[in-house]
């Protein structure tokens, strides 16, 4: 079965470019969550989407950082303009939501971002 | 507001020896979940076990084992018989309730670094 599909794996660019990472969720699953780790903040929760709705964003840094999911199969993550402060790693997961209860979540392999 | 220790930052074994990481949350929350995901060195993160509030039995998984005291809000993770494959950053978590009304919110702690050695 495939996993969650993130792309690109890398990314450096220079400070002021746009930036835009892509999540493919596991089929099926109804809820999508994007996270950043940095070696001082460790994995922080930046948005969730359930059933293809934002739910929770108060994560998201600022008004740089947008993220859209226009289907059940594909999610963004964008910064505009991108800074040497968004390096980290940028994950992706997905779950199954039930009522109340949320089965876990799966990780996909991450994006490495580097802005110079 | 929840919070999960790992007081642990770096373990390092030797093949073949049983090693325990440690896991304390705090929440105010009846209804929770514990996590444990493993991240090895090529990135990813990858899901162990997940455990709800009112389930307290220990659980075994081949060499993995998991030890929920409710008591002392712990739920530590042991490896028996360690292997170098093992080696890797290991995360505890425990989900919330977010804002968005179910338990889909994690914590993550700050991780404990396992080198298992030659």
């Amino acid at each position: 079965d495939a996993g969650v599909i993130q792309s690109p794996r890398h990314e450096v660019t220079e400070m002021g470019q746009e930036v835009t990472l892509r999540c493919k969720p596991i089929s099926g699953h109804n809820s999508l969550f994007w996270y950043r780790q940095t070696m001082m903040r460790g994995l922080e929760l930046l948005i969730y989407f359930n059933n293809n709705v934002p739910i929770d964003d108060s994560g998201m840094p600022e008004d740089r950082f947008s993220a859209k999911m226009p289907n059940a199969s594909f999610s963004t993550l964008k910064i505009q303009p991108s800074e040497p402060r968004d390096s980290a790693v940028y994950f992706c997961a997905s779950s199954l939501a039930t009522g109340p209860s949320n089965q876990p979540q799966h990780f996909g392999d991450g994006t490495r971002l580097s802005i110079l | 507001a929840q919070k999960v220790t790992q007081a642990q930052t770096e373990i390092s074994v030797v093949e073949k020896e049983d090693v325990t990481l440690d896991c304390v949350y705090e929440t105010r929350d009846t209804t929770y979940y514990l996590f444990w995901y493993k991240q090895p060195p090529s990135g990813e993160l990858v899901f162990l076990i997940r455990r709800n509030s009112f389930d307290e039995q220990n659980e075994i998984s081949g060499r993995y084992s998991w030890n929920f005291q409710k008591s002392t809000s712990s739920f530590n993770f042991t490896i028996t018989a360690s292997q170098v494959v093992d080696s890797a950053v290991y995360f505890c978590a425990l989900s919330e309730q977010g804002s968005g009304g179910s338990n889909y919110k994690l914590t993550f702690g700050k991780g404990t670094l396992l080198t298992v050695n030659p």
